[in-house]
């Protein structure tokens, strides 16, 4: 089945900074490649997601980058703010699959 | 995000117990999820039906059941709990790619 790894597990930037969270997969068929936040003592909300037919997708400070040959993908934060502190998960999607399997999350701590 | 409910929010409950975690959706999703949060180990899926006919393990069904009444309800069931199912349970409803997450029940087996 799908592997997904997830780095860094915590990561602290300074406001105004930005952020970088990175995760592999191990099935290349795999083709939807969600992004979801966690605030503390909330459910998982997403925020950002990909398919494996486009390479870079941007909503405002966020930006998610899917490299499908080495099959990695990231999530870019810019100008982050106190608010953007929480747990953030990345998933994977195989092909033919409603199945996610998400990898295991990084605490991002902005300090203000 | 009030069209996920779960129930109950918070429970304790003991060695051997039986006990069941409901789901209830208004999203019209024929896809519901049901998963397990540990701390460092991210979400995990227990147990996954696309419709009422359709039940499907996930990777850590062991230890659970589950039961999807109708469209919009889907129960997870301990049979005998035990302390290492201590964690935070979340269920989720889909119907392409995306998927919704309900509030979160807080589950402690004494």
């Amino acid at each position: 089945g799908e592997n997904v790894e997830q780095h860094p597990s915590t990561l602290s930037v300074q406001e105004g900074d930005s952020a970088v969270i990175k995760c592999t997969y191990s099935d290349s068929a795999s083709n939807y490649f969600p992004w979801y936040k966690q605030e503390l003592g909330k459910r998982p909300q997403l925020i950002i997601d990909i398919r494996s037919n486009v390479g870079e997708k941007k909503d405002q400070r966020i930006a998610v980058t899917l490299n499908k040959t080495a099959k990695h993908f990231s999530l870019h934060i810019t100008e982050t703010q106190p608010e953007d502190s929480a747990v953030y998960f990345c998933a994977a999607r195989g092909a033919g699959s409603y199945q996610l399997t998400f990898g295991k999350g990084t605490k991002l701590s902005v300090i203000p | 995000d009030a069209d996920v409910t779960q129930t109950p929010r918070n429970r304790i409950t003991k060695t051997g117990k039986r006990i069941m975690l409901e789901c209830s959706q208004t999203k019209g999703h024929d896809r519901m999820y049901w998963y397990r949060q540990d701390p460092g180990l991210g979400l995990r899926l227990i147990y996954y039906s696309f419709d009422v006919k359709d039940i499907n393990k996930g990777e850590i069904s062991d230890g659970y059941s589950v039961s999807r009444q109708a469209q919009a309800k889907f129960s997870l069931s301990l049979e005998s709990a035990i302390p290492n199912q201590t964690a935070l349970y979340f269920c989720a409803t889909g119907s392409t790619d995306t998927q919704y997450f309900g509030p979160g029940t807080r589950l402690t087996v004494l």
